[in-house]
């Protein structure tokens, strides 16, 4: 089946220990996104790829990089996780641009010790 | 400053009634609204949407209500079952040229007592 993969789908880190969360879909779709959520809180867009053109959201913390080799996978990098980085990542993936149906992982959630 | 909101957190329904989820929004540039819902250990899926010149929008037991003069929407979902029992978010798209970004609200756990 079609799908968003995420791995792992647990990951502990230690403070300032850098990082990287993986994603990869098979649905061949031009858009990847990373989602941060926190407890209770709302899902909240950290950046997206439309191909391989890399859109940041004004508010994502610079400690937060992310890669795109090719369609299939996308790579989140924290780069010195702080003990408030702990979250749930999800990714997701949308066929085109603007299109408001967007596919998600089962997410990572990182643990940072 | 949430630009979507989903006040109850949790709401618990009989199975075969009515379960009504509601979502407030500020930002009246939304033009595009979504509900997923949500299992314990996977992520969010597309349940249904609504686009802000309709005022309903129906798909099976699930019904979504879109009040723009109130900046207010809500899933119905009847009959309810207990495979419904899942979270619920509400999401609204703002349509503005090379904006893609979807703005969630915090979710709504929703419990069908069998």
């Amino acid at each position: 089946d079609a799908m968003v993969i995420q791995n792992p789908r647990y990951q502990v880190t230690q403070f300032g220990k850098p990082v990287t969360l993986s994603c990869s879909q098979t649905l061949n779709h031009n858009v990847m996104y990373w989602y941060q959520q926190k407890s209770s809180q709302a899902p909240k867009l950290l950046f997206h790829y439309y191909d391989k053109d890399f859109n940041n959201e004004a508010d994502t913390p610079d400690n937060f990089q992310s890669r795109r080799p090719n369609t299939s996978f996308c790579f989140l990098d924290i780069r010195s996780p702080g003990l408030g980085d702990a979250a749930m990542y999800l990714c997701a993936t949308s066929k085109l641009a603007g299109e408001d149906t967007q596919y998600f992982g089962p997410g990572t959630r990182l643990t940072v010790l | 400053d949430q630009q979507v909101k989903q006040n109850s957190p949790s709401l618990s329904v009989q199975e075969g009634r009515i379960s009504i989820l509601n979502c407030d929004y500020t930002n009246s540039m939304f033009d595009y609204f979504l509900w997923y819902k949500k299992y314990p250990a996977e992520g969010p899926t597309f349940l249904i949407s609504i686009s802000s010149i309709k005022d309903k929008n129906e798909d099976g037991r699930f019904t979504v209500f879109l009040n723009k003069s109130a900046k207010h929407l809500s899933l119905h979902i009847v009959p309810s079952q207990p495979g419904d029992s899942a979270v619920y978010f509400c999401a609204a798209r703002r349509s503005l040229a090379g904006s893609y970004q979807l703005t969630f609200g915090k979710g709504t756990k929703l419990s069908v007592i069998p």
